[in-house]
């Protein structure tokens, strides 16, 4: 399974672009990148995911680079709900869950 | 449409005792995934089921934890005897496996605290 960096924490402004990178350089062909986050007292909810492609939904936008060893999650337009611990997922089968990136959202 | 739904949402025990978790999956889904989750040791797959099968409970602490599938919407994890150490935030997740995508729908959780 492939590994994935991310910073511990990142701040942001609302209303402003969240921008979330991954680095994932020992990604397989078949090894999906997912994004999941944690609000505080929650459980992980899903966000998005992709392959190859730049993925977009209503949460979300997931852009993968070219030779798919990091990605970027945004949030078009962070709010205070946004403040959560977002985690990278690359792989194949069942999803594993590393440390992630403590997102806060500063008003 | 409901989510995964865990009960109870809060449990405390005194050390000893048997504790159940239960969790209802998300109707059509058929893969069942349980996670604990500690400050100390993040969010950790303890086991997981696909069509009521368990395939991989290497997660599993030790003996004294036990999960089933009654049914195919169903499941209980199981510790007995609890330890203090056993405190977490016990979560279970649903999937609809079979397409190579595995987007897990995660439930509120059960918050155990073991005295």
């Amino acid at each position: 399974d492939a590994k994935t960096t991310q910073p511990p924490s990142m701040d942001c402004a609302e209303g402003r672009a969240a921008n979330l990178p991954c680095n994932h350089s020992t990604i397989s062909g078949n090894e999906y990148v997912y994004w999941y986050r944690q609000i505080h007292s929650q459980g992980p909810q899903y966000i998005i995911h992709g392959l190859k492609n730049n993925e977009t939904n209503e949460m979300a936008s997931l852009i993968i680079t070219e030779d798919r060893k990091s990605s970027t999650l945004i949030l078009p337009h962070a709010t205070l709900r946004d403040t959560a611990v977002y985690y990278c997922i690359v792989r194949a089968g069942q999803i594993i869950f590393g440390k992630g990136t403590r997102l806060h959202i500063l008003p | 449409d409901a989510g995964v739904i865990q009960s109870p949402r809060h449990e405390v025990t005194e050390m000893g005792q048997e504790v159940t978790l239960r969790c209802k999956l998300i109707s059509g889904h058929n893969s069942l995934f349980w996670y604990r989750q500690t400050m100390m040791r993040g969010l950790e797959l303890l086991i997981y089921f696909n069509n009521n099968v368990p395939i991989d409970d290497s997660g599993m602490p030790e003996d004294r934890f036990s999960a089933k599938m009654p049914n195919a919407s169903f499941s209980t994890l199981k510790i007995q005897p609890s330890e203090p150490r056993d405190s977490a935030v016990y979560f279970c997740a649903s999937s609809r496996s079979g397409t190579g995508i595995y987007t897990q729908y995660f439930g509120p959780g059960t918050r155990l605290t073991v005295l």
